[in-house]
């Protein structure tokens, strides 16, 4: 499978805070990147996603940004909160094709 | 969205056994996988189910040790084959809607062998 690469793997931020976990890939035919978020004893839920002919794509109090030519693609979450706490997965694929993965972020937002 | 039941959604198995996962979708999709999640670790795909033909698995996993079935457009079962303590992980089923394409996930089976 293709890599997706993804920082930090954990990360700790205060209440109102700006969560940012990035991602890039190697694959230039992926052509769908979604991001999932999943809690303890859960599958992940899909929370965002976005394709590359778009830089920016905003749902609520998370973004996506992606930088095409840079094979990169972040998630940000304004104004963190302790429910936002859980593991933060970025993905990628070909349309219709299965998803492969980044490592994962668990964040931890302190109240 | 789609509603994905598994069934079970936990069980500690012996070495040596095995043990068939359920899948069922509240609707008929298009595509039907299945992952592996590690302890503390990402999302590995072992296999496309493919309704009415053999499952594609992904390198490193083979059908000896991981039969699929995908008897209809709603329904999937994975076996874990003669387990051994590192067959310990969650096991979640997957299924891809197109127009636009979105993927969603079960709540997971956790196996643990003992």
């Amino acid at each position: 499978q293709q890599q997706v690469k993804q920082s930090p793997q954990s990360l700790i931020v205060q209440k109102g805070g700006i969560s940012i976990i990035n991602c890039a890939y190697e694959n230039t035919a992926f052509d769908y990147f979604p991001w999932y978020q999943q809690f303890p004893g859960k599958g992940p839920a899909l929370l965002i996603a976005i394709r590359p002919d778009v830089s920016e794509k905003k749902e609520g109090r998370f973004t996506i940004s992606f930088n095409k030519s840079a094979k990169q693609f972040s998630l940000h979450i304004m104004d963190s909160q302790p429910g936002d706490s859980a593991t933060y997965f970025c993905a990628a694929e070909t349309s219709g094709s299965r998803l492969t993965f980044g490592e994962g972020t668990q964040l931890t937002v302190n109240p | 969205s789609a509603v994905i039941s598994q069934k079970p959604s936990r069980d500690i198995c012996q070495r040596g056994t095995s043990l068939t996962i359920q899948c069922q979708v509240d609707s008929q999709v298009t595509m039907m996988f299945w992952y592996r999640q590690q302890p503390g670790q990402s999302l590995t795909l072992i296999a496309t189910a493919n309704q009415g033909s053999e499952a594609t698995y992904e390198s490193g996993f083979v059908i000896d040790k991981f039969p699929i079935s995908r008897p209809n457009l709603t329904f999937s079962t994975l076996t874990v084959s003669n387990m051994s303590p590192e067959d310990s992980s969650i096991y979640l089923c997957s299924v891809g809607k197109t127009g636009p394409w979105e993927a969603f996930f079960g709540q997971g089976t956790r196996l643990t062998v003992v």
